[in-house]
C-alpha cells in the first residue's frame, strides 16, 4: 500500500516568492494534516481536514498561508509571499478518523529553504 | 495547556549499551501516546501507540511503556542502525485529530 506522497521534496526560493506543496494521502484516509517542523523541533500542526472541511486551522498564518483539499483527497499548501522564517520541513500526514486506532502516518516532507 | 517534554535532547551510546528515552506529558485526558522514529531527511515513521497506564509495546530492540505522567522508550542492545531522532507525541481526548509533539531525542549509536 502506498504511503503519503508529497512533492516537491526540496525547494529553494527567494524571499517574497510564492511556493506550493502538494500531498496525496493514503487511499481511504478521510483526515489530512499539514504540519511544519523547524530544525531541531517536533512537528506542529498547521491545518487539519476532515474530508473537504478544514476543521482546525487555528495555527495557520492566514495572512500568507493558504490550503485546500479538493474532492476530499489531494491537498495543496501555499505560501505567498515566503519569508526567511518559513524555512522548514512541511509534512503532510493522513489518518482514518473514526477508526479505533486513528494512527497518523506521515509523508517524507517538503524541505523549504527561503534565501 | 497540553505539553510534551522529551529528555535527553541527545544521547550517544556504544553498540550494545542499553538505555532509555523519556517523554513527560501533561494533557487534559490522554487519548493516546505515540512514538515515531525520524531519520535525517525523512518524515516521521510510526512505531507505537500506547493508550493506558501500564501498557507496553515491543518491536525488535525497542520497548515502549506508559505511566500516567510519562512514557519510556527502552532500547536494548542497540545497533548503529537504531541511530535516529525519536519523537513522542500525545493525542488528547478532547481533540483526537491533533498530535502534540515533543522536541525529540537524537540517538547516536557508535559501533
Amino acid at each position: 500500500e502506498a504511503g503519503v506522497v508529497q512533492s516537491p521534496r526540496y525547494k529553494i526560493i527567494e524571499k517574497k516568492q510564492p511556493v506550493a506543496f502538494w500531498c496525496n494521502p493514503i487511499s481511504g484516509h478521510n483526515t489530512l494534516y499539514w504540519y511544519r517542523q523547524n530544525l531541531g523541533q517536533g512537528p506542529e500542526l498547521l491545518i487539519r481536514y476532515e474530508n473537504e472541511e478544514a476543521v482546525d486551522d487555528s495555527q495557520l498564518p492566514k495572512d500568507r498561508f493558504s490550503a485546500e483539499r479538493l474532492k476530499g483527497v489531494d491537498s495543496t499548501l501555499k505560501i505567498q509571499p515566503a519569508e526567511l522564517g518559513d524555512s522548514a520541513v512541511y509534512l503532510c500526514a493522513s489518518s482514518l478518523l473514526g477508526h479505533i486506532r486513528n494512527t497518523i502516518y506521515f509523508g517524507e516532507g517538503s524541505w523549504l529553504t527561503v534565501v | 495547556e497540553d505539553q510534551v517534554t522529551q529528555s535527553p535532547e541527545a544521547l550517544r551510546l556504544q553498540e550494545g549499551e542499553s538505555s532509555s528515552l523519556n517523554c513527560s506529558y501533561t494533557v487534559s485526558g490522554l487519548r493516546g501516546l505515540f512514538w515515531y522514529r525520524q531519520d535525517p531527511g525523512k518524515g516521521p515513521e510510526f512505531l507505537f501507540t500506547l493508550y493506558s497506564a501500564g501498557e507496553e509495546k515491543e518491536k525488535e530492540r525497542l520497548k515502549a511503556t506508559l505511566t500516567k505522567k510519562e512514557s519510556f522508550l527502552h532500547i536494548t542492545a542497540p545497533k548503529p542502525e537504531d541511530s535516529a531522532t525519536y519523537l513522542c507525541a500525545v493525542q488528547a481526548s478532547s481533540n483526537t485529530g491533533k498530535l502534540i509533539f515533543g522536541q525529540g531525542t537524537t540517538l547516536q549509536v557508535k559501533p
